[in-house]
């Protein structure tokens, strides 16, 4: 069973839609991120949910906009896709909030905006 | 800011070699943290050294912390072709909310 699962792994879209990335995790944990990582892997926060409450909302253009339905999914709906929003998404999710905290990812969710 | 930095942003090896990879960053943490990244995948959790640790073992992975230099290093010993991927550190400290915080990573080849 995969821990931290995305759907879908590979999105490729235009330029002005909007779409969604999926997350789950099976993990039992409280916290889940979503992650973006460029074409140079660096691998930023954008927003983190503990116990389905908001905790982490980094500067983010507000065409992202996250929900979380219950404390095993987190999903990204982003509205408006600009040709810079193109990058590996990724979800990740741990126990606890602690600077210890190990994270476990997903595969991540390869977006094309062309 | 508690980003780390990677250095070298590459290495490549035989196997069978070691491997060292090295983390600075710039304010106190409490721990920090190193995170493997395959080619296509998610990261996956490797290690986590506190700050009142020196040093900490795991199989063929040793990890080092300075923190009067505010550095660690990664040590992958007798590496395997498998071992191929991108490294990430991640130092951590105060209120972070579960926030990890990485640099560019180091890309490790290691040629069979």
């Amino acid at each position: 069973d995969t821990a931290v699962s995305q759907t879908p792994k590979y999105l490729v879209t235009q330029m002005g839609n909007d779409k969604s990335i999926k997350c789950e995790q099976n993990l039992g944990h409280d916290t889940m991120y979503w992650y973006k990582q460029d074409s140079k892997k660096f691998l930023k926060i954008m927003f983190s949910y503990n116990n389905k409450e908001l905790i982490i909302n980094e500067t983010v253009p507000n065409r992202f906009s996250p929900k979380s339905p219950d404390k095993a999914h987190l999903n990204l709906h982003i509205n408006s896709l600009e040709l810079g929003d193109s990058a590996v998404y990724f979800c990740a999710s741990s126990q606890g909030v602690g600077s210890d905290t190990e994270a476990f990812f997903g595969q991540g969710t390869r977006l094309t905006v062309v | 800011s508690q980003q780390g930095e990677e250095d070298p942003q590459a290495l490549s090896i035989q196997e069978g070699e070691n491997a060292t990879m090295n983390c600075s960053y710039k304010t106190s943490i409490n721990n920090l943290q190193w995170y493997r990244q395959n080619s296509g995948r998610g990261l996956v959790h490797l290690i986590l050294i506190r700050s009142n640790e020196r040093e900490k073992h795991s199989g063929r992975l040793r990890v080092t912390l300075d923190t009067s230099k505010k550095s660690s290093s990664l040590l992958i010993t007798a590496s395997r072709a498998a071992d191929t991927a991108s490294y990430f550190c991640a130092p951590a400290g105060g209120t972070s909310y579960g926030k990890l915080t990485f640099g560019q990573g180091t890309i490790l080849t290691v040629h069979p």
